[in-house]
């Protein structure tokens, strides 16, 4: 039991470039999230997903999109990254929200670098 | 949006003295948890607490719900309970953070 993956965990990327980051999860989670983690700013919700097939607009969308083929996976895409991209990246995945069962689990981040 | 405030921002304590970290919010939510991010990154879930009390070990947490506001104590702190202590509330199927209170417990 794995709980949350994501890869890559470590990426340098040049302005301009696109690249995909995964999340992977083995609990049967119906919510997934993706935030990021910026010094002093705390974790910033990107986009996240209620289900398999949906995604929705978090605090900070703009410059990424992102796809819930599976239920078990949830990717995030930079089209053309920007040094203002570079931050720390946050997969979590939880049952629900609305009460017990809703905790939230975490990956161990992904850190992007944009030059 | 809902605003998600916590205090104080930074503490140090001498190992083994207690604590209080307060969590504010402006609105009525659905759910609360606070997580730990150890100084490795690595964010932990301590507590789903949407209101009442729960203890586990050296810590626990209370959620007021009608007053919009949480507290995690940690008691007989540690070194290892040095981090980043982080609220989060969920209102419209979104889980928002609060900005953290970093934690440094010496030995």
């Amino acid at each position: 039991n794995a709980g949350v993956t994501q890869t890559p965990k470590f990426r340098v990327l040049k302005t301009g470039q696109s690249m995909t980051l995964l999340c992977a999860q083995d609990m049967n989670h119906e919510y997934m999230y993706w935030y990021r983690q910026d010094p002093g700013m705390g974790l910033r919700l990107i986009h996240y997903s209620v289900g398999e097939g949906t995604t929705a607009k978090g605090e900070v969308p703009d410059g990424y999109n992102v796809s819930r083929l599976k239920k078990q996976n949830f990717l995030l895409g930079l089209e053309s990254a920007a040094p203002s991209q570079t931050s720390v990246y946050f997969c979590a995945s939880s049952y629900w929200t609305g009460g017990p069962g809703g905790e939230l689990f975490f990956g161990e981040g992904s850190r992007l670098t944009v030059l | 949006g809902i605003q998600v405030e916590q205090s104080p921002p930074d503490l140090i304590l001498q190992e083994g003295a207690n604590s209080t970290l307060r969590c504010n919010f402006s609105d009525s939510v659905n759910n609360l948890q606070w997580f730990h991010q150890n100084p490795w990154g690595q964010l932990i879930n301590l507590f789903y607490i949407p209101s009442g009390t729960k203890q586990n070990g050296r810590l626990s947490a209370t959620t007021v719900a009608t007053e919009r506001y949480s507290l995690l104590y940690i008691s007989s702190s540690q070194t290892t309970d040095s981090g980043v202590y982080f609220c989060a509330v969920v209102k419209g199927g979104k889980l928002i953070f609060g900005q953290g209170t970093t934690l440094q417990v010496k030995p």
